[in-house]
């Protein structure tokens, strides 16, 4: 059973910090990994992915992977109250439960 | 350019009948997949379909679920019979790419069922 394991939160950070979100998974021989947002009541939508052990930015988001440790991370620096949403990992079409995020002003 | 379109956005129904949810994909998109979500168990992968062909239906919770894509540009969900356990919001997703690609999904706005 491929498993996909987040921290369900809440994770409530200041305005203008870092959040830093984390999952971990179980198939070892997974390629692919992606981070999907979803606002209350609305559909997720993909903010990044990556596929190679490492970081990779965009903008003010940086995805993490390390394959060895079988764990990917995202970090949102400069958070705003808009980045207030339930970040879904997901490796390739499995998903952990999610990580609520709330910016407080 | 469109994105997956699903109908209805809400069904209440009462509990013994049937439900049949509708989804298009993305024109181009080669997969689609079925997700239900809720608070408890999160987003679940119910059934992919590539190329119209169902792939893995190991998702699907039992038998009163069915799900079938007759071509490229349609796919239904059905419930028969409907339980109140099955109250979820449900997605379909699609993607150029099969699921052991590296493409990610695209998303409908979901349709939101109760079973009462």
């Amino acid at each position: 059973q491929k498993e996909v394991e987040q921290n369900s939160g809440p994770l409530s950070v200041p305005e203008g910090a870092i959040a830093s979100l984390n999952c971990t998974y179980s198939d070892r021989g997974s390629q692919s990994f992606f981070w999907y947002r979803q606002y209350s009541g609305k559909s997720p939508e993909l903010i990044m992915f990556i596929y190679s052990n490492g970081d990779k930015e965009d903008g003010r988001f940086t995805a993490q992977l390390n394959k060895a440790s079988q764990y990917v991370s995202l970090l949102i620096r400069d958070s705003q109250p808009s980045d207030s949403a339930t970040y879904l990992c997901a490796v390739r079409t499995i998903f952990g439960k999610g990580t609520k995020l709330s910016v407080k002003p | 350019d469109a994105g997956v379109i699903q109908s209805p956005r809400h069904e209440v129904t009462e509990m013994g009948q049937e439900v049949t949810l509708r989804c298009k994909p993305i024109s181009g998109h080669n997969s689609l997949f079925w997700y239900r979500q809720t608070m408890m168990r999160g987003l679940e992968l119910l059934i992919y379909f590539n190329n119209n062909v169902p792939i893995d239906d190991s998702g699907m919770p039992e038998d009163r679920f069915s799900a079938k894509m007759p071509n490229a540009s349609f796919s239904t969900l059905k419930i028969q019979p409907s339980e109140p356990r099955d109250s979820a919001v449900y997605f379909c997703a699609s993607s150029p790419q099969g699921q052991g690609s590296n493409s990610p999904l695209h998303f409908g706005n979901g349709t939101r069922l109760t079973v009462t």
